[in-house]
């Protein structure tokens, strides 16, 4: 079956520390996304690639970073200057605008906690 | 920049009866999808519905339905015959050429 794995499944970090989540999908989508989520905050864009070797900045990227070697991997690396790390973390993809049946799928998500 | 308002932090309902949950959004571009997207406490983002903005007719699937009114940028899920399983938190969510926006989510709450 086609999907989003994500891994680990709980991540624990200690002060000072990089950390990288993974992300891989199947789908054979060229999009891929990174959401951040917070109690009472939604889901905020953290990073996006639209294509192998590209990615743009979402709302909270400071702290973070990506690469995008390969079409079904984005890594997300938590670096030492994430001040407030704590959080569920979301990787998604996505098909582009106008295919049939449009919408983004998600992973099962990554907990990780500072120590 | 694009914003999504849900307005009803919880919501509760009966078993076997109706409720919507609202939102409205912003956005300058003028095409673009709206979803609702479902997530229990596993926490696994799951698809409910999705709409399309050019297109004027409401969409449904099953129980779940939306009021899109396009003009006053509001888009309205209704849930008919609530199920226990129907408890979760709720996002819409507004996805324009190269993003996905979401809203703060509404719990929704069913009692037997």
């Amino acid at each position: 079956d086609g999907g989003i794995t994500q891994s680990p499944k709980y991540l624990f970090r200690k002060e000072g520390q990089n950390v990288t989540l993974s992300c891989e999908q199947n789908l054979n989508h060229d999009a891929m996304y990174w959401y951040r989520q917070d109690p009472g905050q939604g889901l905020r864009l953290i990073y996006y690639s639209q294509i192998v070797n590209d990615f743009q900045k979402g709302d909270i990227a400071e702290g973070y970073s990506v690469s995008r070697e390969k079409k079904e991997s984005f890594p997300l690396t938590v670096t030492s200057a994430q001040k407030n790390p704590t959080a569920f973390y979301l990787c998604a993809s996505s098909p582009p605008p106008g295919t049939q049946d449009y919408g983004y799928t998600f992973g099962s998500g990554t907990r990780l906690t500072v120590v | 920049a694009q914003t999504v308002t849900q307005s009803q932090p919880e919501m509760s309902v009966q078993e076997a009866e109706t409720v919507t949950l609202s939102c409205t959004y912003d956005t300058s571009e003028s095409d673009y999808y709206l979803f609702w997207y479902k997530q229990p406490p596993s926490r696994q983002m799951i698809l409910v519905i999705r709409q399309e903005a050019y297109k004027q007719q409401n969409a449904t699937e099953n129980r779940f339905s939306v009021n899109f009114q396009k003009a006053a940028k509001s888009f309205s899920l209704k849930i008919s015959d609530s199920q226990l399983g129907d408890a979760a938190m709720y996002f819409c969510a507004q996805a324009g050429y190269s993003t996905l926006t979401f809203g703060k989510g509404t719990m929704l709450l069913v009692s037997p």
